[in-house]
């Protein structure tokens, strides 16, 4: 079974700097491009950011490009977001998914909170 | 950047109604479209890939069509468990973009 869990969410003020990590299992997790896609409360699905199989290419939106480092470790089956310069309009639930453009598994998710 | 509108944005139906949601990309995008469906407090959950294809597990009362520009997700009998948010996708190119969402809703 694909199991996505996330972890690191929480409670950041603006300015500051955040973690994501993402644990895979139930899959070769070094076969798939993997995503992070997030959604503001009550708002719609916003893309974030994805990586290369093999981490050689990373792609990201324009509205996180030059703040947001996305990364992973194929050895531990893990997959990260390093959110910099946060700003409150990053406010969201962070879904780790894997796939890079169809998104066939979903994490559940931690909310992010940006705010003073 | 590719834009992607749907519509309408909500809908209220009754069970066993056809439903249809349509999503326009602002260029073509050959079958590059997915689509999902979420629920309150949930994960999406895809549904339909490469514009017409259905997802593993998916009940075949789903269908989505379309190529170019214009699709289309149809739901043939709606079921009680259906009544949620539904998404449209393009994977084309980068960035990735969402429409805005169609909630159906029960009448």
């Amino acid at each position: 079974e694909v199991q996505l869990v996330e972890s690191g969410g929480g409670l950041v003020q603006p300015g500051g700097s955040l973690r994501l990590s993402c644990g895979a299992s139930g899959f070769i997790f070094s076969n798939f491009w993997m995503s992070w896609v997030r959604q503001a409360p009550g708002k719609g699905l916003d893309w974030v950011a994805n990586i290369k199989e093999d981490g050689s290419e990373t792609y990201y939106g324009d509205s996180v490009k030059g703040r947001f480092t996305i990364s992973r470790d194929n050895a531990k089956n893990s997959l990260h977001l390093q959110m910099d310069s946060l700003r409150v309009e990053d406010t969201a639930v962070y879904y780790c998914v894997r796939g890079g453009g169809k998104f066939e598994y979903w994490g559940q998710g931690p909310l992010v909170t940006v705010s003073s | 950047d590719i834009q992607m509108t749907q519509s309408p944005s909500s809908l209220s139906a009754s069970v066993g109604d056809r439903v249809t949601i349509t999503c326009r990309a602002s260029q073509t995008i050959s079958t590059y479209l997915n689509w999902y469906q979420q629920k309150p407090g949930k994960a999406p959950k895809l549904l339909i890939y490469a514009a017409s294809s259905l997802q593993s597990g998916v009940p075949s009362r789903f269908s989505g069509s379309g190529s170019g520009a214009d699709f289309t997700l149809t739901i043939s009998s709606l079921q009680p468990e259906d009544f949620a948010t539904y998404y449209c996708q393009q994977n084309y190119n980068v960035p990735r973009t969402f429409g805005q969402g169609t909630k159906v809703e029960i009448k």
